[in-house]
């Protein structure tokens, strides 16, 4: 069973389009991350989610809408897609109050954006 | 505030060498040190980690000691094999808020 698993892995789109990218975790955690990678493996933090409540929200254009149904799930709505936003997406966990506190990362979703 | 540096790539090695990726940081209280390793199309694993001072975190024959005088927490291995040719990428979180920092990532490529 995969611990924090993303859907699709693979993403090729049209400039304009509008996409979203799914994660889920079974790892009975409460904290969720979306990360993006560029082209140079430079990684990224753009949100988290405690219990479904948005504790970190770097600065990254308004098209991007994170979304959180319950604690095991992180979604992530790209509106009118720009060729900028091609990079790695990665979405991870971890667990507040544990020690040390770890990061579980998920395979990735690669988005291309002609 | 919290920053990790971690030495620039690209690192190319020859088979059973000797790998040191060099990583230090700032930060404010007593961070909990990585590192992390991604493997060509996967995602970031734990590879090791340190949560005081003089402990050293091991894993997969990688080594990495937390030094407070220097703050540094520097990943070594003493004989790579063309297996580790991944990104490696140290990172830090403290004990204060839910943001772990990342450094830019190492590349390594070891050809045998």
């Amino acid at each position: 069973d995969t611990a924090v698993s993303q859907t699709p892995k693979y993403l090729v789109t049209q400039m304009g389009n509008d996409k979203s990218i799914k994660c889920e975790q079974n790892l009975g955690h409460d904290t969720m991350y979306w990360y993006k990678q560029d082209s140079k493996k430079f990684l990224k933090i753009m949100f988290s989610y405690n219990n479904k409540e948005l504790i970190i929200n770097e600065t990254v254009p308004n098209r991007f809408s994170p979304k959180s149904p319950d604690k095991a799930h992180l979604n992530l709505h790209i509106n009118s897609l720009e060729l900028g936003d091609s990079a790695v997406y990665f979405c991870a966990s971890s667990q507040e109050g544990l020690f040390p506190n770890v990061l579980t990362f998920g395979a990735g979703s690669r988005l291309t954006v002609l | 505030g919290n920053s990790v540096t971690q030495m620039e790539g690209p690192v190319t090695l020859s088979e059973e060498a000797f790998l040191t990726i060099n990583c230090t940081y700032t930060a404010t209280g007593y961070p909990s040190l990585f590192w992390y390793v991604q493997y060509p199309g996967e995602g970031l694993q734990l590879l090791l980690k340190a949560t005081k001072a003089d402990d050293k975190g091991s894993n997969k024959g990688f080594e990495a000691t937390y030094r407070k005088e220097t703050t540094s927490f520097h990943l070594e291995k003493g004989s790579v094999q063309v297996s580790d040719s991944a990104v490696y990428f140290c990172a830090l979180k403290t004990n204060t808020g839910n943001q772990f920092y990342f450094g830019t990532g190492t590349s390594l490529t070891v050809i045998p």
